[in-house]
């Protein structure tokens, strides 16, 4: 199976700040890589599809680069509603991994 | 508007079994693909297991593979999963989320607890 590593495990950030998170598979998923937003008691929630392709809806402050095998989701000028766990997942095969989670805090 | 529901948790003792179902509205659950993604109390997301549209093919994680059912009824518009064997290390919210081989797992359900203890 594919293996998914989240950097870093938990991140601590102000409000303004620019915050990237980095998601990196074991082998090559072209660019079949997503990121999914948690908040606590509530369900991912979509954010970025084919690595770079922005949901409907989603703040233009985030945005997701990369292919082959390393990945990035940026988010510029953290809002407070952006406190939160990310998660990327690969679907290049039909194990669908998830990385462990990015957890965002507040400084 | 799309809506999946999960039912079925609640505690079982460690070696039983469980089923879990989901009922999915909105859209034509007969052209999708479905998962289930499972999270322990406290700690990340976990994929279960793949369905294809058909049925045709299944997928499980090596953490549940011969353990763990993944099925779907197209004329009830519902996913299922039996679970057997239950371990400790099962219990976790249980989610089912539609599948699409472009966009990813698109839409979540709000989750079912499964909690296994003696």
């Amino acid at each position: 199976d594919i293996q998914m590593t989240q950097s870093p495990s938990t991140l601590s950030a102000s409000v303004g700040d620019r915050v990237t998170i980095t998601c990196r598979a074991s082998q090559s998923i072209s660019s079949w890589l997503a990121w999914y937003q948690q908040k606590p008691g509530k369900a991912p929630k979509l954010l970025i599809h084919k690595a770079s392709s922005l949901e409907s809806g989603v703040p233009s402050r985030f945005s997701g680069s990369g292919s082959g095998t390393e990945f990035t989701l940026t988010i510029t000028s953290l809002q407070p509603d952006d406190f939160a766990t990310y998660y990327c997942q690969q679907y290049n095969s039909y194990s669908r991994t998830f990385g462990q989670g990015t957890k965002v805090e507040i400084k | 508007e799309v809506q999946l529901v999960e039912s079925g948790g609640g505690l079982v003792q460690p070696g039983g079994s469980l089923r879990l179902s989901c009922a999915v509205s909105g859209f034509t659950f007969s052209s999708y693909s479905m998962n289930w993604v499972r999270q322990a109390p406290g700690k990340g997301l976990e994929w279960v297991s793949y369905i294809s549209s058909s049925s045709s093919t299944t997928y499980y994680a090596d953490s549940v593979k011969g353990r763990f059912t993944i099925s779907r009824d197209n004329a009830k518009n519902s996913l299922y999963l039996q679970m057997n064997s239950l371990r400790a290390e099962d219990t976790a919210v249980y989610y089912c989320a539609r599948d699409t081989a472009v966009v990813a797992v698109d839409y979540w359900g709000q989750g079912t607890l499964v909690t296994v203890s003696s």
